[in-house]
């Protein structure tokens, strides 16, 4: 079974402090994702990499930043977390090509 | 980028069939659309995907009208484990190559026992 782990289920912040949120996949996959969810908008996408080292920016990419430095892990930066940013973030991942996204189960992330 | 439309929420009595609807009226021809259901606390989870054919597999079938503009998802028997948010996506090919998707809102299915 793929399995996509995120680093924690549930994470408290404070305004201003730079925050990590980890994802590891152990499929090989090539793609990479971040998405945040929030009540009644769905599953927006922040950034994804199609290699290590190579990212693109999704539809919400303001405030955030990634890092991919091995194919497994696929990290989301905010560097200077604000209230806006307190959400759901799901990582997925998925082989080059028309194939299916894999979901981690998710980081509820506060910032107070 | 094509955008997708479904109800907010839809009941279903155990044991009969769910159909779940989806308008995706501006997709383009290449572009498939993907199924994802999301159990509460989880990960959103592949279902079935299409282009141009229906399709089926065995979690649900996947009806798409001639013209593409809408779907419907078919889950044949419902139980109450297949309570969840449905997410109709359309799969889009970005400037890099890569495929992603482009999620909908959602249907919150509620199956009665």
């Amino acid at each position: 079974d793929v399995k996509v782990t995120q680093s924690s289920r549930y994470l408290v912040k404070r305004t201003g402090e730079k925050v990590f949120l980890e994802c590891v996949q152990d499929m090989d996959h090539e793609n990479m994702f971040w998405y945040r969810q929030d009540p009644g908008l769905g599953l927006r996408l922040i950034y994804f990499s199609y290699d290590v080292k190579m990212k693109e920016k999704g539809d919400i990419p303001e405030g955030y930043s990634v890092s991919r430095e091995k194919k497994e892990r696929f990290s989301l930066i905010l560097e200077s977390a604000s209230t806006n940013q307190t959400s759901m973030y799901l990582c997925a991942s998925s082989f080059e090509g028309p194939y299916e996204q894999y979901f981690g189960p998710g980081t509820r992330l506060t910032v107070t | 980028d094509a955008k997708t439309t479904q109800p907010p929420s839809m009941d279903c009595a155990e044991g009969r069939a769910a159909n779940l609807p989806c308008n995706h009226s501006t997709i383009s021809g290449n572009e498939y659309v993907y199924w994802y259901r999301q159990i509460h606390s989880q990960g959103p989870q592949y279902i079935i995907h299409g282009l141009k054919n229906n399709e089926t597999n065995e979690m649900a079938s996947l009806i798409i009208t001639e013209d593409r503009k809408s779907s419907t998802l078919i889950l044949p028997h419902a139980t109450l484990r297949d309570t969840a948010v449905y997410y109709c996506i359309v799969r889009t090919l970005t400037t890099s190559g890569t495929y992603k998707y482009i999620f909908g809102t959602g249907t919150r299915l509620k199956v009665l026992a």
